[in-house]
């Protein structure tokens, strides 16, 4: 398996719901990402998993929630969002954080 | 912080035409850079990638130079064909934990 998946596609929620955004790879990978990306602009760094472990969290708001379950998952979860946040959430994976970052093919956010 | 800049924001090619994207990156310690493809709607693809112990690297139609000294790398487009139309992204790292740095992206159109 070459690919990371990710879950919902789409997702339209409220400012008071809390939902989860789910990614999976199974190309034995130790390092996974989560990007915002807006349109037109370039993926935005949220956070960065080495070896299950969070290495990186570039100043997320607590609203954003990462999870590292196993060397194959990365979740985010999301709570009291605001409309700001609607974007395009792109979850990524590395063999280490200097190689290839193969990416999933996202979940749009829609935040109402 | 490494930064990295990219020109030009959109570039309009006719279909057979080369084209040609620049990047300039700010930390002399970066090592990594790869450059990702992103379709209307799509996930971002690596398209090709090139480390700092290298000056060129080619692939089929397209290829990337990199020029230390100068801090920037480009990447060249021969024989333009309609769906190279996308949004290029240029991206610089550092070799060890730190993640990938973007550019803010060229949209390449070309015209049949």
């Amino acid at each position: 398996d070459t690919e990371v998946t990710q879950t919902p596609k789409h997702l339209v929620m409220g400012m008071t719901n809390k939902k989860s955004l789910k990614c999976e790879q199974h190309m034995g990978h130790r390092a996974m990402y989560w990007y915002k990306q807006k349109a037109k602009k370039p993926p935005e760094l949220m956070f960065v998993y080495s070896y299950e472990k969070l290495s990186i969290n570039e100043s997320v708001p607590s609203r954003f929630s990462p999870e590292c379950p196993n060397s194959s998952l990365l979740n985010l979860h999301l709570h009291a969002l605001q409309p700001e946040d609607s974007a395009l959430y792109l979850c990524a994976s590395s063999l280490g954080q200097n190689n290839e970052q193969f990416f999933g093919p996202g979940t749009r956010l829609t935040v109402l | 912080g490494e930064n990295v800049e990219q020109h030009p924001s959109t570039l309009s090619v006719q279909e057979g035409d080369s084209a040609v994207i620049k990047c300039t990156y700010s930390d002399s310690a970066s090592n990594y850079f790869p450059w990702y493809k992103q379709e209307l709607g799509k996930r971002p693809q690596l398209i090709i990638d090139i480390r700092s112990n290298v000056g060129e690297k080619k692939d089929q139609r397209i290829a990337v130079t990199l020029n230390k000294t100068a801090k920037h790398f480009s990447l060249h487009i021969t024989e333009t064909q309609p769906e190279d139309s996308a949004v290029y992204f240029c991206a610089a790292s550092i070799s060890g934990n730190t993640p990938l740095v973007f550019g803010k992206g060229t949209r390449l159109s070309v015209i049949a």
